[in-house]
């Protein structure tokens, strides 16, 4: 049973600082993994969606992938206080059609 | 891609009564998905729904409690019974279109059980 695990729990930064939350997976053979953020308990914004080892950039957004370590990440460039939210790590296992999902990480940026 | 709408947008029930998720799909899937999000938690999958075929749930969840039907490709509906206060939560229905790597979800149903 896939396990995934987000970290930190919480996580306060400045605007303009870097952000930078982990994430950790069980099955090796994980293919797909993809970074989520929501607004109080409102929908899901998919923000960037990685399938290989190494680093996938989307605008702010860029996600590193390591397989061999079971962690993926999500660096957040120039945060500011509208990036304030819950932002969640969804994993799907080789073989497998159900993605998983991390406890999630609560960002608060403060101006 | 493939866009999910689900209705209600949230929904307010007494404890012991049934209620129903409807989640249309704007094109055919072949899986749908059912995930429930207590605030501010993990997204928690419920069971995966194949049109035609008895819907397969994760472990915690039955299908007494949260029947399934899957009548077409692009329609499922989540029932809840007996509802109770720790139902209260968030519904989302999901799907992953053949041939794309990438899963949607719908905008979710907040459900409030008092």
């Amino acid at each position: 049973q896939q396990k995934v695990q987000q970290s930190p729990e919480s996580l306060t930064v400045s605007e303009g600082a870097m952000a930078s939350l982990n994430c950790t997976f069980s099955d090796g053979t994980s293919n797909n993994f993809r970074w989520y953020r929501q607004h109080s308990a409102k929908g899901l914004e998919v923000l960037v969606s990685i399938f290989s080892d190494g680093e996938k950039e989307e605008g702010r957004f860029t996600a590193h992938l390591n397989r061999a370590n079971l962690h993926v990440s999500l660096h957040i460039r120039e945060p500011q206080p509208s990036d304030s939210a819950v932002y969640l790590c969804a994993v799907r296992g080789g073989g497998s059609a159900k993605l998983i999902f991390g406890e999630g990480t609560k960002l608060t940026v403060s101006s | 891609s493939v866009l999910l709408y689900q209705k209600p947008n949230r929904d307010i029930c007494q404890s012991g009564t049934s209620l129903k998720i409807q989640c249309v799909a704007d094109s055919q899937v072949v899986s749908m998905f059912w995930y429930q999000q207590f605030q501010e938690q993990s997204l928690m999958l419920m069971a995966t729904a194949n049109e035609g075929s008895e819907a397969t749930y994760e472990s915690g969840f039955t299908k007494d409690k949260f029947p399934i039907s899957r009548p077409n490709l692009t329609f499922s509906t989540l029932t809840v019974n007996n509802a109770r206060p720790g139902d209260s939560s968030i519904y989302f229905c999901s799907s992953r279109p053949g041939g794309y790597a990438e899963q949607f979800f719908g905008p979710g149903t907040r459900l409030t059980v008092l």
